[in-house]
């Protein structure tokens, strides 16, 4: 089993959508989560991270679940722009392990 | 302009040969980092260096070497290349260890190994 797991999609979605993401992770000890986004042919960046609390930036709602160990990344009012691949990162004993990253196509 | 830069950011090379890839950071991060991205796999850690002269295996190291003389240097070698080393090579640094601190990453590099 990998240490972190997502769907990989694609998920098409409408300009102005809503739409969700999952991603499960195998190491109970991990403390720390994140999401990251990778434009095509480009380097990752950091899109938040997640706290135990939940936490939203914008459209962007983050929210994780240690007992069932997933992380989930919530796009509310979808614009072009958000056509990414979603990277799903867990520390795990200091390091950091991405998944393989959820792809999304906004059309308009 | 500050930043972590990669060079080149293609290259092609044949099985046997050794090749370098640079990264380089104007941020005098402490940590530096070496990753590859293949298709089903995501991003996979090759080496990390704490400080210069301090570096460390990631999670596929064989078949590289890597090097940190200076801080703002991490240079990655694949002493003799193989096809399997075909791979999209992604630098990165940050202040701090693991999830302390977010990690910048360079643009890449996208190496075809013929």
């Amino acid at each position: 089993r990998k240490e972190v797991e997502q769907d990989p999609g694609p998920f098409n979605v409408p300009e102005g959508a809503t739409v969700a993401f999952n991603c499960t992770y195998s190491n109970s000890a991990s403390q720390s989560f994140f999401w990251y986004r990778q434009d095509c042919r480009k380097e990752p960046k950091l899109l938040m991270s997640v706290y135990s609390s939940g936490n939203e930036d914008g459209r962007f709602t983050a929210q994780l679940n240690r007992a069932s160990q997933y992380i989930s990344l919530l796009i509310r009012d979808s614009k072009l722009s958000d056509s990414a691949t979603y990277l799903c990162v867990v520390e795990s004993t200091d390091k950091l392990i991405f998944g393989t990253g959820t792809r999304l196509q906004v059309f308009p | 302009d500050a930043g972590i830069t990669q060079s080149p950011r293609y290259k092609i090379t044949e099985t046997g040969r050794q090749v370098t890839l640079m990264c380089h950071q104007t941020w005098s991060h402490s940590y530096m980092f070496w990753y590859r991205q293949d298709l089903g796999h995501g991003l996979r850690l090759i080496y990390y260096s704490a400080a210069a002269d301090i570096t460390d295996k990631g999670e596929v190291p064989d078949g590289y070497v890597v090097s940190r003389s200076k801080t703002e240097n991490f240079p990655l070698t694949l002493e003799s290349a193989t096809r399997s080393q075909t791979s999209v090579y992604f630098c990165a640094s940050a202040r701090l260890a693991g999830a302390q601190d977010t990690q910048y990453f360079g643009p890449g590099t996208r190496l075809t190994v013929l």
